[in-house]
């Protein structure tokens, strides 16, 4: 079956420094997206890739698809402490199935 | 507000004793879906359904049920309780891939 890893697993970073997570599919993937879960929270909806290749920005957020959609990649450029969370990839394969990777826990140390 | 409302916010319970989630979106939205997020798995798709009576098993459906007799509801039925079903579980509906998450059900089963 589809499966979407994601890593790293667990990321600390100092205040100001960058950051990135990386998803990766065992399967093509007709779109990506990515999601925020602040500790304690839901997963909100941050950003839906869908053309190969695509790069789309949020502020000091960059995300990336991969030219053959199967992998994909969130950049953080100088965390700030409101950046903590956990972030998630999910991709939408065969079927319209939705896939989420594991996550990356980010820390942010002020 | 839009939402997706789940109730109860934590829950304990015993092992055998049949316990039901509630899910309610006020989006009109006709899909809807029941994840648990478990500690280095991130989240997995329990039941999915895409419209009124329209049910379908996700990556993890053994002991669980779901019913859609109305398009704004989606409960979660555990029928006999197990330990290993102990998790934090969100309730989703979405328009599109853009899914939408309730405040999330932390169940105890001891």
């Amino acid at each position: 079956g589809q499966q979407v890893m994601q890593i790293p697993q667990y990321q600390h970073v100092q205040e100001g420094e960058d950051f990135t997570t990386y998803c990766n599919s065992s399967t093509t993937l007709s779109n990506i997206q990515w999601y925020k879960q602040r500790p304690g929270g839901h997963p909100v909806f941050l950003i839906q890739l869908v053309k190969s290749g695509e790069v789309k920005k949020q502020k000091r957020l960059t995300f990336q698809f991969g030219e053959a959609k199967k992998n994909s990649s969130l950049h953080i450029t100088a965390t700030q402490t409101t950046d903590v969370g956990t972030y998630f990839c999910a991709g939408t394969g065969g079927y319209q199935k939705v896939t989420f990777g594991t996550g990356t826990k980010l820390q942010v140390i002020p | 507000e839009a939402q997706v409302t789940q109730n109860p916010r934590y829950l304990i319970t015993v092992t055998g004793k049949k316990l039901t989630v509630t899910c309610s979106q006020n989006m009109n939205h006709e899909y809807m879906s029941w994840y648990r997020q478990d500690p280095g798995l991130g989240l997995r798709q329990i039941y999915y359904s895409m419209n009124v009576e329209v049910t379908d098993k996700g990556d993890v459906p053994e002991g669980y049920k779901v019913s859609r007799k109305e398009k704004r509801n989606f409960p979660l039925i555990l029928e006999s309780p197990s330990p290993n079903q102990t998790s934090l579980y969100f309730c989703a509906s979405s328009f599109g891939e853009k899914l939408f998450f309730g405040s999330g059900t932390q169940l105890s089963v001891l």
